[in-house]
């Protein structure tokens, strides 16, 4: 099984400001089969990301992702008010999908 | 536009069955693979179990393993999950989800499992 590690457990950051989410493999995720997803409370998550850096339909481009390997980042620029959420990294490259334990984005 | 609607959750106690349905329109729901994935009560997302598009592959996170059953009709465009033997540690929000990478998502169901 393929362990997602991520960090911080929780960013305080205010609007406007840059937000930068870490997620770590614990072994190579082939294809760049890593995603990112959005929850916010009381609601389904969103997917954001595909392939490590290819936004989903309908994602503002503020919204960035990187990485290769074993490291992935999710980077959001200018902080929005409706961006203050919890994300998920998630990976598919091996039979048993795996999430990250999420990172919590709150208001600072 | 996508839409998955889960249904079938409700209050069990323990040892006690549940199927769970997942109706799907806006997509090619026979060409696609399909999840489960649940959320216990202020915890995060965890995958269930998946099936492979032609129903002739599925696989289960370990600890459901023997207890829950993924499947589908691709004729009424549902996926299913049949949940035997539950315990309290099953009580989550299980949605379904297309795909492998959780394109789109319904809005889930609540299942209890207490005594």
């Amino acid at each position: 099984e393929i362990v997602l590690t991520q960090s911080p457990g929780t960013l305080s950051l205010s609007p406007g400001e840059r937000a930068t989410l870490s997620c770590r493999a614990s072994q190579s995720v082939s294809d760049n089969y890593l995603t990112w997803h959005q929850q916010k409370p009381g609601q389904a998550p969103r997917l954001l990301m595909n392939g490590a850096s290819r936004r989903a339909t309908g994602i503002p481009d503020r919204f960035s992702g990187s990485g290769s390997g074993t490291d992935f980042t999710l980077t959001i620029d200018t902080l929005e008010p409706e961006d203050f959420a919890v994300y998920y990294c998630q990976q598919y490259s091996s039979s048993a999908i795996t999430f990250g334990q999420g990172t919590r984005l709150e208001i600072k | 536009e996508a839409q998955l609607v889960e249904s079938g959750g409700g209050l069990v106690q323990p040892g006690d069955s549940l199927r769970l349905s997942c109706a799907v329109s806006g997509f090619t729901f026979d060409v696609n693979w399909m999840s489960w994935v649940r959320q216990a009560p202020g915890k995060g997302l965890e995958w269930v179990a998946n099936s492979k598009y032609d129903d002739s592959a599925e696989n289960y996170v370990d600890s459901v393993k023997g207890r829950f059953t993924i499947s589908r009709d691709n004729a009424k465009n549902t996926l299913y999950l049949q949940m035997n033997s539950l315990r309290a540690e099953d009580t989550a929000v299980y949605f379904c989800a297309s795909r492998n990478s959780f394109d789109n998502w319904g809005q889930g169901t609540l299942v209890t499992v207490s005594s």
